[in-house]
């Protein structure tokens, strides 16, 4: 069935330092793929989204590839801040809408 | 501004009682969820309906219920069968069939067992 493996938290890290959060998958046919992004206390919101191969997702400085070859959705960020500290979550859907699968969350932590 | 409401945020139940975590959506989304989180944990499928008077269970739904009898709301109880409800509660809703939108989700209920 289908599955998605997140890298294991928590990640700590300096302001300004560079961001990468592992995410691979495992789909039948063409998934779309997704992050989340959960503060403390709050419900998660929708960080990006790719909905094809090669697509690349944008928003707020971070960015994901959709990676077919390596069924992969890598998130990444040039350069952190403190207010980046959260929960981030990699999910897919099937082309037929259906449930989203989540990865396990992977925590950052960013400090001054 | 359209978006799913969850109330209460904060909700203290005692051992043995029901209680009922309310969610209400107004985009018009025919799909909606619910899900438990617990620390430090990802988010497990409790249930889901795709439509009105229709809903499916997930991963975890033993000592929760749920009714879609409006197409805008999908209440959830967490009845006395469930053994450890402490946990947060998240509910979201999507347009179904179009799974490249993923979903909107609530601001969740935090529910604690006194």
């Amino acid at each position: 069935g289908n599955s998605v493996t997140q890298m294991e938290g928590p990640v700590t890290l300096s302001e300004e330092a560079f961001l990468t959060i592992n995410c691979t998958y495992t789909a039948t046919g063409y998934p779309s793929l997704f992050w989340y992004v959960q503060y403390p206390g709050e419900g998660l919101q929708l960080l990006l989204k790719a909905t094809k191969a090669d697509d690349k997702g944008s928003n707020k400085g971070f960015e994901a590839t959709y990676r077919k070859e390596t069924t992969s959705f890598h998130l990444e960020k040039g350069s952190v801040q403190v207010s980046d500290s959260a929960v981030y979550f990699c999910a897919l859907s099937d082309q037929r809408g259906g449930k989203l699968i989540f990865g396990q969350g992977t925590e950052l932590s960013v400090k001054p | 501004d359209g978006g799913i409401t969850q109330s209460p945020k904060y909700l203290f139940r005692k051992e043995g009682q029901n209680v009922t975590l309310s969610c209400e959506q107004n985009l018009n989304h025919d799909a909606m969820y619910w899900y438990r989180q617990d620390p430090g944990q990802g988010l497990r499928l409790i249930y889901y309906s795709q439509i009105v008077n229709d809903f499916q269970k997930g991963d975890i739904a033993e000592g929760y219920s749920v009714s879609r009898e409006k197409k805008e709301s999908f209440p959830l109880t967490v009845t006395s069968a469930q053994k450890n409800p402490t946990a947060f509660y998240l509910c979201a809703s999507s347009i179904q069939g179009q799974g490249w939108g993923g979903y909107t989700f609530g601001s969740g209920t935090r529910l604690t067992v006194v």
